[in-house]
């Protein structure tokens, strides 16, 4: 058990829909991390937030955003969905890395998969 | 562009034999390098990562190989396990823009026969 949650496991929406992922980072962590990762590929980055602020944006489409809420736990919204959208979603956090300058291990959760019909 | 290349999708070992997979990048800015296991249905787990200042980083069973000059990372698993059967992810990690960031390869299927 990585430390961080994602909720839901899975999720099956109509194209055109809109839905919310849900992530918990462990407890500490302060960056979250949003991946997707399509039949046969790679984790693809999408956005990165630090401490409530995004820090660094990847393949996001437009479609896409997400937010970092006080609390650290994150959400990824995708609206508009549509059938290539389908994919397994992850989460990753990690500690502060800007005090010390040492790079963080980044560490995932399970996933969500989101299936667009 | 790939910046990061896992070029065998798969590898089938026998147990108690060594697996070797292997990784190569393109981008000599990356710093830092990392192992990630995947199972069925789960998230990633953390491995092993291994510092561009070393060249060997070594934890239990796994061993990690860093050749800078080629810019080829390669993971060692002794002895190969049954349960080591995963999908093996290496990503890679440079710093800019404010912050780290980590290319994934496109991942290694591992099946360790019994």
């Amino acid at each position: 058990d990585s430390g961080v949650t994602q909720t839901p496991k899975h999720l099956i929406t109509a194209t055109g829909q809109r839905v919310t992922l849900r992530c918990s980072p462990r407890s500490g962590d302060l960056s979250v991390y949003w991946y997707q990762q399509s039949l046969d590929q790679g984790l693809q980055f999408l956005i990165q937030y630090y401490n409530g602020e995004e820090r660094a944006k990847g393949n996001i489409l437009e479609r896409f955003s997400a937010q970092q809420f006080p609390d650290l736990h994150s959400e990824l919204n995708l609206s508009s969905l549509e059938l290539g959208d389908s994919a397994l979603y992850f989460c990753a956090s990690s500690g502060d890395w800007t005090s010390g300058g040492l790079q963080e291990t980044q560490y995932f959760g399970p996933g969500t998969r989101l299936l667009v019909l | 562009d790939q910046q990061v290349k896992q070029n065998s999708p798969s590898l089938s070992v026998q147990e108690g034999r060594i697996s070797i997979l292997n990784c190569d990048y393109t981008n000599s800015m990356f710093d830092y390098f990392l192992w990630y296991k995947k199972y069925p249905a789960e998230g990633p787990t953390f491995l092993i990562s291994i510092s561009s200042i070393k060249d060997k980083n070594e934890d239990g069973r796994f061993t990690v190989f860093l050749n800078k000059s080629a810019k080829h990372l390669s993971l060692h698993i002794v002895p190969s396990q049954p349960g080591d059967s995963a999908v093996y992810f290496c990503a890679a990690s440079a710093f800019g823009s404010g912050t780290y960031k980590y290319i994934f390869g496109t991942g290694t299927r591992l099946k360790v026969l019994a």
